[in-house]
């Protein structure tokens, strides 16, 4: 069965600080992987997305991930982080068939800047 | 381009009344889903809609919950009776089906409802 791991519930880093969210997916072959972000009381929002091709993938806002197969890792990292980056950040993974557009989400780790 | 429209944004209601969620998803979506929040949890599938068809309601509480997606477009879910346990955000979501052209299998978002149970 597909599951996603994010270690870290909470972490709190210093604006203009670099940024590094851990995410580790169970699924017998390559997954779809997706980074969302979740503002208080809204919706969540696609960062980023791995399908195939390129491990390294650029997302929006200034985020980027990299799929490493040998870790079952989808990372997510910003060189420096801005205030409004507080929010709570989510990792998914989709199955390729069967069950495909089924995203399984990690529980989140919510991020808190310092001025 | 609009987005996933949900309502109501908030609901609260007392234990045991009933409670119904609207989701309208981006035209030309096929796929819709329901998906269940909790509080400081990921988002827990709870149905998935291709077009008016429940292909996946395996996590769906059948005794007290239900869902419609009449002709393919707008959803409905309720909740008969609702228990205090089922204060959550209840998140709707819509997107083209993986091998679509166009298609990258990501999930489009609504704002979600916030249903308090009393």
């Amino acid at each position: 069965a597909q599951s996603v791991t994010q270690p870290d519930i909470h972490i709190t880093v210093s604006e203009g600080a670099s940024l590094e969210l851990r995410c580790n997916y169970s699924y017998g072959a390559t997954p779809y992987l997706f980074w969302y972000v979740q503002s208080p009381g809204q919706g969540l929002q696609l960062l980023l997305k791995y399908f195939s091709g390129d491990t390294l993938v650029q997302g929006i806002k200034g985020f980027e991930a990299e799929f490493k197969r040998s870790q079952s890792s989808f990372n997510l990292r910003k060189p420096s982080v801005h205030w409004s980056d507080a929010a709570e950040y989510f990792c998914a993974v989709g199955a390729r068939r069967g069950s495909q557009g089924n995203l399984i989400f990690g529980k989140g780790t919510k991020l808190s800047v310092k001025p | 381009e609009a987005g996933v429209v949900q309502s109501p944004r908030y609901k609260i209601i007392e234990k045991k009344q009933p409670v119904a969620f609207w989701c309208n998803p981006i035209s030309g979506h096929n796929t819709l889903y329901w998906y269940l929040q909790n509080l400081g949890q990921g988002p827990e599938l709870l149905i998935r809609y291709e077009n008016e068809e429940a292909v996946d309601d395996s996590q769906l509480p059948k005794d007290r919950f239900s869902a419609e997606r009449l002709k393919g477009v707008d959803s409905t879910l309720k909740i008969q009776p609702a228990e205090l346990g089922d204060s959550a955000v209840y998140l709707c979501a819509s997107s083209l089906p993986i091998g679509t052209s166009g298609s990258t299998g990501e999930l489009f978002f609504g704002e979600g409802s916030r249903l308090t149970v009393l």
